[in-house]
């Protein structure tokens, strides 16, 4: 079936700094991926929509020079949280357009920000 | 409006118990599909079952079945015969639009279950 790998699990980092998170299609293409962002005990937030060869289309609120979006193939979206601060930390998860129902997630990603 | 609403926050069950969580969805397409994912504390999502607006039978995936009401727009995720390992969050989601993409997926605001032993 459809695998999604998503890197790293967790991350560290320091306030200022930048951090990338990988988005992989194991097993098939995906032009179009997502990211999503999770705050405790809360549901999933759309953040953007990646399309392999094209600029993302980021949601209301979302800040692009903060996160950027590359989606250089057609198996890898990479986000990258520029200059973090603490108030970035949070759980980040992919998905990606394939597999039998249409979407297939990565296992997220845990950024603490310090 | 809220697409996707989950009324329970927060849901206990025994053991060995079967458990329904509720859903109830809102759209004006014809086509979308439903699903359940179970978020345990690691974080993955983990895809249990789908339906499908023009599916006429209930979807079963081993202990989980969807108790689809397309007329009450409900699509309620049953649970039988709990174990220790279903304490998690459950989100139900949905794909809104036809083909295989639709146009949109939206996510509720997720059920968190503890199974008691």
């Amino acid at each position: 079936g459809a695998v999604v790998s998503q890197h790293p699990s967790r991350v560290i980092c320091k306030s200022g700094t930048s951090v990338k998170i990988e988005c992989r299609s194991l097993d098939f293409q995906a032009t179009t991926m997502f990211w999503y962002r999770q705050f405790p005990k809360k549901s999933l937030m759309l953040m953007a929509t990646s399309n392999e060869g094209s600029k993302a289309t980021y949601e209301q609120g979302v800040e692009k020079d903060k996160f950027l979006i590359n989606h250089a193939s057609l198996t890898l979206s990479t986000l990258t949280v520029t200059s973090a601060h603490p108030e970035d930390s949070s759980f980040y998860i992919c998905s990606a357009r394939g597999g039998v129902y249409g979407y297939t997630f990565g296992s997220g990603t845990r950024l603490t920000v310090v | 409006a809220q697409k996707i609403t989950q009324t329970q926050p927060g849901m206990f069950v025994q053991e060995k118990e079967a458990v329904t969580l509720d859903c109830t969805y809102d759209t004006s397409d014809q086509s979308y599909g439903l699903f359940w994912y179970k978020q345990p504390s690691s974080g993955e999502m983990i895809f249990l079952i789908y339906q499908g607006s023009y599916d006429e039978q209930n979807a079963t995936e081993g202990r989980y079945s969807l108790n689809f009401q397309k007329a009450r727009k409900s699509a309620n995720l049953v649970i039988s015969a709990s174990q220790l390992g279903d304490s998690a969050m459950y989100f139900c989601a949905m794909r809104e639009g036809g083909g295989h993409y639709g146009q949109n997926f939206v996510f509720g605001p997720g059920t968190r279950l503890s199974v008691l032993p």
